[in-house]
């Protein structure tokens, strides 16, 4: 168990549909980082956070925005949902801001079928 | 971030070590390099980092080259729940995941 928490676990939603992704991070981590799996383009950075600012992009869409919350707590929308956006998303978690030396931390994942 | 090179797969018996290259011949010299891996979509795991000098941890040997141009991830004794993707990173200021080298441990 990383101590990095996604929720759900699993969402089927419909094209065109806006859905919210949830993570929390491992306790005292300050950094959030979000990735996409697709079957055809393996994993990606989307993006990240450290304590509530965004500190780093990706190729993250414009449909997609992702803010980290007080508690640190981050969330990732999608909107405007595609057939191609059915992927497995991650968040990972890390204490530090600064990639030298710095371990991410990731979470179980969050499989979304979009039909 | 400079660019890695890896097998696209291996195999190794069950017990024996498994012995994972990388080519990162690019390198800079305040770049760390990463070992992660991911069994069957799950999220994946750290295993090790090095900068400069080998390193070993509970899960594995991370040995670099003197000029750091390549490096090898060392399981000293495969299961077979190390059946994995295994990822080699050299880390700028992101993660960059290519293919990786999917090892299979068998029996």
């Amino acid at each position: 168990d990383s101590g990095v928490t996604q929720t759900p676990k699993h969402l089927i939603t419909a094209t065109g549909q806006r859905v919210t992704l949830r993570c929390s991070p491992r306790s005292g981590d300050l950094s959030v980082y979000w990735y996409q799996q697709s079957l055809d383009q393996g994993l990606q950075f989307l993006i990240q956070y450290y304590n509530g600012e965004e500190r780093a992009k990706g190729n993250i869409l414009e449909r997609f925005s992702a803010q980290q919350f007080p508690d640190l707590h981050s969330e990732l929308n999608l909107s405007s949902l595609e057939l191609g956006d059915s992927a497995l998303y991650f968040c990972a978690s890390s204490p530090r801001v600064e990639a030298w030396g710095n371990i991410q931390y990731f979470g179980a994942g969050t499989r979304l079928s979009v039909l | 971030d400079a660019k890695t090179t890896q097998p696209t797969s291996m195999d190794c018996a069950e017990g024996r070590a498994a012995n994972l290259p990388c080519n990162h011949s690019t390198i800079s010299g305040n770049e760390y390099v990463y070992w992660y891996r991911q069994i069957h979509s799950q999220g994946p795991q750290y295993i090790i980092h090095g900068l400069k000098n080998n390193e070993t941890n509970e899960m594995a040997s991370l040995i670099i080259t003197e000029d750091r141009k390549s490096s090898t991830l060392i399981l000293p004794h495969a299961t077979l729940r190390d059946t994995a993707v295994y990822y080699c990173i050299v880390r700028g200021n992101k993660l960059v995941f290519g293919a990786g080298t999917i090892l299979r441990v068998k029996s």
